[in-house]
């Protein structure tokens, strides 16, 4: 199995371009997480996906849009990129149950906005 | 989910055990204690998680006081592949977000 797939691994965006990230999970998982991470800091929820056909937004939400496509996939989408957006982006996926509800990661994207 | 205060950052000789405090003093009954790791430019990566009994699996053991207000995270015989960030996150079992603060950083040196 290959867990937690994103593309592309590094992306380099002028201000205002947009551009989709692409998350895929193989295990079978209900629950789907993106977070960013920006230098020194720890990670910051930007959407989940609790099941699919549902999504909620997290702490950090302003500026991004996510599209559950079917179980298996959760895309984030940057409409018009800023330099803020510099960060690298996490893709997460989990299946709850009673007492445990573990994450497990992808390998992240590398993004600049110049 | 209860906040938690880890030190900024920590040193282990390698082969030595490595102890990683958090103290979590506002729990709740139902709040679990997870660690997660990341090393350098990867994804964060599960290690354990507990609710008020000791828990020990392949990676680690989780060592959890009987009042819940702190717990310790062994790594018994540390590598250079674990230095890494150091996460300790209180959360509701079942469905709930993960939080993460700046963690623990732990370097493993030779």
């Amino acid at each position: 199995n290959a867990g937690v797939t994103q593309t592309p691994k590094f992306q380099v965006l002028k201000t205002g371009q947009s551009m989709t990230l692409q998350c895929a999970q193989d295990m079978n998982h209900n629950s789907m997480y993106w977070y960013r991470q920006d230098p020194g800091m720890g990670l910051r929820l930007i959407y989940y996906s609790a099941s699919e056909g549902t999504t909620d937004k997290g702490e950090v939400p302003n500026g991004y849009n996510v599209s559950r496509l079917n179980k298996r996939e959760f895309s984030l989408r940057l409409e018009s990129a800023a330099p803020s957006q510099t960060s690298v982006y996490f893709c997460a996926s989990s299946e709850v149950g009673y007492g445990t509800d573990t994450q497990y990661f992808g390998p992240g994207t590398r993004l600049t906005v110049l | 989910d209860a906040k938690t205060t880890q030190p900024p950052s920590m040193d282990c000789a390698e082969g030595r055990a490595a102890n990683l405090p958090c103290n979590h003093s506002t729990i709740s009954g139902n709040e679990y204690v997870y660690w997660y790791r990341q090393i350098h430019s990867q994804g964060p990566q599960y290690i354990i998680h507990g609710l008020k009994n000791n828990e020990t699996n392949e990676m680690a053991s989780l060592i959890i006081t009987e009042d819940r207000k702190s717990s310790t995270l062994i790594l018994p015989h540390a590598t250079l592949r674990d230095t890494a960030v150091y996460y300790c996150i209180v959360r509701v079992g079942g469905y709930s977000t993960l939080t993460f603060g700046k963690g623990t950083m732990l370097l493993v040196s030779p």
